[in-house]
């Protein structure tokens, strides 16, 4: 079974300052990656997807993740956070549903603090 | 509209009610999802449906029922719940192609009493 691992809940980081967030996964074959953002009472919004090729992706806002096989890892980075970047994020792995549709499995986020 | 939108926003209901839940996509897809978020735990899929049937149903209680008349409409109607529902509950959609990103809604905040 597919799972993902954030082992950091919390996160404070002064604005301007860098930013990593991981993410460690267990997947059975080639895994569709996900990183998405989440406001506090909003959706889910995506910042990017990994599905194949090159192993850097860069998304929107300024983020950019890493895919890592041999690690199992898909670190999201941003190198100067804003104060309007906290929120909490989400990586998720994904597979193909036979019937149409996928499925995506979540960690369980890690709450982004931006310190002014 | 644009995207994908989610009515009501805010619902508080006991558990001898019945409600129901409303999502609808603007964005032409094909599959459409039932998500669950509770606090400290990780979102839970619970119904997913593919031009109009139901592909993925992961152990929800019978006391959620999901509908999708249309590929634009997705439905979760309630009934018996327990005060252990209340939670915030997302749909989503996507072009149901592979693994293809899905577009989530704001989410009904459900609060069971």
């Amino acid at each position: 079974a597919q799972s993902v691992t954030q082992p950091d809940i919390h996160i404070t980081v002064s604005e301007g300052a860098s930013l990593e967030l991981r993410c460690n996964y267990s997947y059975g074959a080639t895994p569709y990656l996900f990183w998405y953002v989440q406001s506090p009472g909003q959706g889910l919004q995506l910042l990017l997807k990994y599905f194949s090729g090159d192993t850097l992706v860069q998304g929107i806002k300024g983020f950019e993740a890493e895919f890592k096989r041999s690690q199992s890892s898909f670190n999201l980075r941003k190198p100067s956070v804003h104060w309007s970047d906290a929120a909490e994020y989400f990586c998720a792995v994904g597979s193909i549903l036979t019937g149409g549709g996928n499925k995506l499995t979540f960690g369980t986020g890690t709450q982004l603090k931006v310190e002014l | 509209e644009t995207g994908v939108t989610q009515t009501p926003r805010h619902l508080v209901m006991g558990m001898t009610n019945k409600k129901s839940l409303k999502c609808e996509q603007h964005l032409g897809h094909n599959a459409m999802y039932w998500y669950k978020q509770s606090a400290k735990k990780p979102l839970e899929l619970m119904f997913v449906y593919s031009l109009e049937e139901r592909v993925e149903n992961n152990s929800v209680p019978s006391r959620f029922s999901p509908e999708c008349p249309n590929s634009s409409h997705l439905f979760l109607h309630l009934h018996t719940l327990q005060p252990e529902d209340s939670a915030l509950y997302l749909c989503a959609s996507s072009s149901g192609i592979n693994s293809d990103t899905q577009y989530f809604g704001p989410g009904t905040r459900l609060t069971v009493l």
